[in-house]
């Protein structure tokens, strides 16, 4: 089945212990993104990979860093969460928006509170 | 989860109905649209795109309105059920761009 699958789906942590939610794709899929979510805010995009070693700022980028060192896995890494950075976040991947096509492929979502 | 629906706009239909959800876009220069269903403790979920070189676009049992001249696209959903409740969002893309931009969501209640 293809899909994309994060985890943990659920984490309570405490403010500055690092974090890693893993992402993992089994699309064959060159692009991948991660996005987090917000009452009222809608998703916001904190991190995007065209492909393999090669990442970019979304929106929201401070506070968070990501690696792309295969392609089917983009782990999101909060080296010191603060409790600004509750949300649920969403992994999403797709075929190389270059190729005309931008449909998105949805993980199902981690939902992470820091305290 | 259903903490996503907080804050967001609501259309309430009964089943059976037609329903249309709209979204005005913020950037005149996008040139590709598309939507997605969020149902409550999901990711999103594609419905249906768009180009800006068209107008409408239909799919199965939705049809997707651009009007560029005043920035807004619509979703229409025909014979609403139970089954469509759920959060809707519109995504726009900037020329040049590679990456989505995401409206705030609609959310879409459908009464038996």
């Amino acid at each position: 089945e293809a899909q994309v699958t994060q985890n943990p789906r659920y984490l309570i942590t405490v403010t500055g212990k690092k974090l890693t939610v893993t992402c993992s794709q089994n699309m064959n899929h060159e692009y991948m993104s991660w996005y987090r979510q917000d009452p009222g805010l809608g998703l916001r995009q904190i991190y995007y990979s065209m492909n393999v070693e090669v990442t970019d700022k979304g929106d929201v980028p401070e506070g968070y860093k990501v690696s792309r060192k295969e392609k089917r896995n983009f782990p999101l890494i909060l080296e010191s969460p603060s409790p600004n950075q509750t949300s649920l976040y969403f992994c999403a991947s797709s075929h190389n928006p270059a190729g005309g096509t931008y449909e998105q492929y949805f993980g199902p979502g981690t939902r992470l509170t820091v305290t | 989860g259903e903490s996503v629906g907080l804050h967001l706009p609501t259309l309430s239909v009964q089943e059976g109905d037609n329903s249309i959800i709209n979204c005005a876009y913020s950037n005149s220069a996008s040139d590709y649209f598309i939507w997605y269903k969020q149902e409550s403790g999901k990711g999103p979920q594609f419905i249906i795109d768009i180009r800006s070189n068209m107008d409408k676009r239909q799919g199965q049992r939705v049809t997707v309105l651009l009007n560029k001249t005043v920035k807004h696209l619509s979703l229409q959903i025909a014979a609403t059920q139970p089954g469509d409740s759920a959060v809707y969002f519109c995504a726009e893309k900037y020329r040049g761009y590679s990456t989505l931009t995401f409206g705030k969501g609609t959310m879409l209640l459908v009464s038996p």
